[in-house]
């Protein structure tokens, strides 16, 4: 079985301020993929990053940047400098090996940056 | 790559009454998909389709429920007789052979009343 924990409900930093939302996921497949989406107030769902599990090597994107480290079963996302326009909810969402076509969502972690 | 579009955008019915939401346009070769998310909560997979087929449902996805590309491009969710639990956004999604990446319309918001 699949499951991704998103233990931050809700987080709210000022502007500018650098913020990380935490992944902890389970799976017993060998092969996974992980994935890290945006949901601003508009609903849509914007992909942001996918990571393969035999890939531990770290990501920066700009402000973003992700934290992969299997040992601890964890996929973290830090915004550096944080802006009004991050404010929204951040899902994390694991895929299983060839033959699991679903992707299992976290709860989700609203972030709110006041300015 | 194509993108995934979704109607309507907001769709109110009375429960009991059937629904049939869409996802435009679409493309051989790819693997396609429904989520759901009820309100303040997470994103749920239904149904994964490829090749005309329903290839894993989840235990969301009962009889009320169906798929199909109904003139080999669209592709619809239909539920059969609402309920008020069903009020939720709908999401179409879709990825390429080989690639595992996601990409998700704009979703539907269907209310139950």
């Amino acid at each position: 079985a699949q499951k991704v924990t998103q233990a931050q409900t809700e987080i709210s930093v000022v502007e500018k301020e650098d913020v990380t939302l935490d992944c902890v996921y389970e799976t017993r497949d060998t092969t996974y993929y992980l994935f890290w989406y945006k949901q601003p107030p508009s609903g849509e769902l914007v992909f942001l990053i996918r990571r393969n599990s035999f890939d531990e090597q770290n990501e920066i994107s700009g402000r973003y940047s992700w934290n992969f480290q299997k040992s601890t079963s964890s996929f973290n996302f830090t915004i550096t400098a944080s802006q009004v326009v991050d404010s929204a909810v951040y899902f994390c969402a694991l895929k299983g090996d060839f033959g699991n076509e679903k992707l299992t969502f976290g709860t989700g972690t609203r972030l709110t940056i006041i300015p | 790559e194509p993108e995934v579009t979704q109607t309507p955008s907001h769709q109110v019915t009375q429960m009991g009454q059937e629904v049939i939401l869409r996802c435009v346009p679409i493309s051989n070769h790819l693997y396609f998909y429904w989520y759901r998310q009820i309100l303040g909560q997470k994103v749920e997979f239904l149904v994964s389709f490829y090749n005309n087929e329903i290839s894993e449902k989840s235990e969301i996805f009962d009889d009320q429920f169906s798929v199909e590309r109904p003139d080999g491009s669209n592709f619809t969710l239909k539920i059969r007789s609402t309920k008020l639990e069903d009020s939720a956004m709908y999401f179409c999604a879709r990825r390429v052979q080989g690639v595992y990446g996601y990409t998700f319309g704009s979703g539907t918001r269907l209310t139950v009343v």
